[in-house]
């Protein structure tokens, strides 16, 4: 049984990093193929691609936020983390981490609960 | 400003069929990357209800199927139950991965 769960802070200042960590159990990102995202949601709007990691730590990111996103594995632990600098308040959403496989049009198969992460001051 | 376009909104009454484009272009699914589609019910994570344009995850009531041609896809829901009431998104490649704009369907 495949599950995964969002960890973090729910309220950033502007200006600060975001550190999420996405905690999964139930497969390996040891095993080929295997990948993890994260999507989020501003309230209200459209899911949004942010990051994905694979297993050989192939790293994948959205043009729009790629020099502010970084997307980490530790296998020991499993967990996948996602950090996004300079947070602003129009990055309020709610983060989901999402199980996936590399494939030429990847999707998500398995979705933690989300986390809501406020951004104000 | 996604480059996979849906309606908004649609609403239909139980047990009627009810069809959910998602538009895009040759550098997307016109490019032969697959759609999948995903459930989005009120206050929950969305849940992935097609992959790979046509493919039903173990679960999916066969009522949802999908389709594509040319540069759309579309996601068909048939004899429409209370309980599908939710938002829906397609989602392919484009470069990147995409989500489409949503669509939020209403049970009349």
């Amino acid at each position: 049984q495949i599950t995964l769960k969002e960890s973090g802070p729910t309220l950033v200042k502007p200006t600060q990093t975001l550190t999420l960590t996405c905690t999964f159990s139930g497969f390996s990102l040891t095993n080929n193929g295997v990948g993890v995202g994260w999507i989020r949601q501003p309230p209200g709007k459209a899911l949004e691609w942010l990051a994905l990691i694979y297993w050989n730590d192939d790293k994948r990111y959205s043009p729009s936020l790629k020099k502010r996103v970084t997307i980490t594995k530790d296998t020991s632990k499993n967990h996948v983390v996602l950090t996004m600098t300079n947070m602003d308040p129009v990055d309020t959403a709610t983060y989901y981490c999402a199980h996936s496989f590399y494939d030429s049009s990847p999707y998500f198969d398995y979705w933690g609960q989300g986390t809501l992460v406020t951004v104000s001051s | 400003q996604s480059v996979l376009t849906q309606p908004p909104s649609m609403s239909g009454a139980p047990g009627q069929r009810v069809t959910i484009s998602c538009s895009g272009s040759s550098s997307n699914i016109g490019a032969g990357y697959d759609v999948h589609w995903y459930q989005q019910l009120p206050g929950t994570a969305p849940k992935l209800l097609i992959s790979g344009n046509i493919r039903r995850p173990s679960g999916v009531p066969d009522r949802f199927s999908g389709s594509q041609s040319g540069t759309s896809a579309s996601l068909t829901i048939t004899g429409l139950q209370a309980e599908d009431e939710a938002d829906y998104y397609c989602q392919s490649y484009d470069s990147s991965l995409v989500f489409g704009t949503g669509t939020k369907v209403t049970v009349l």
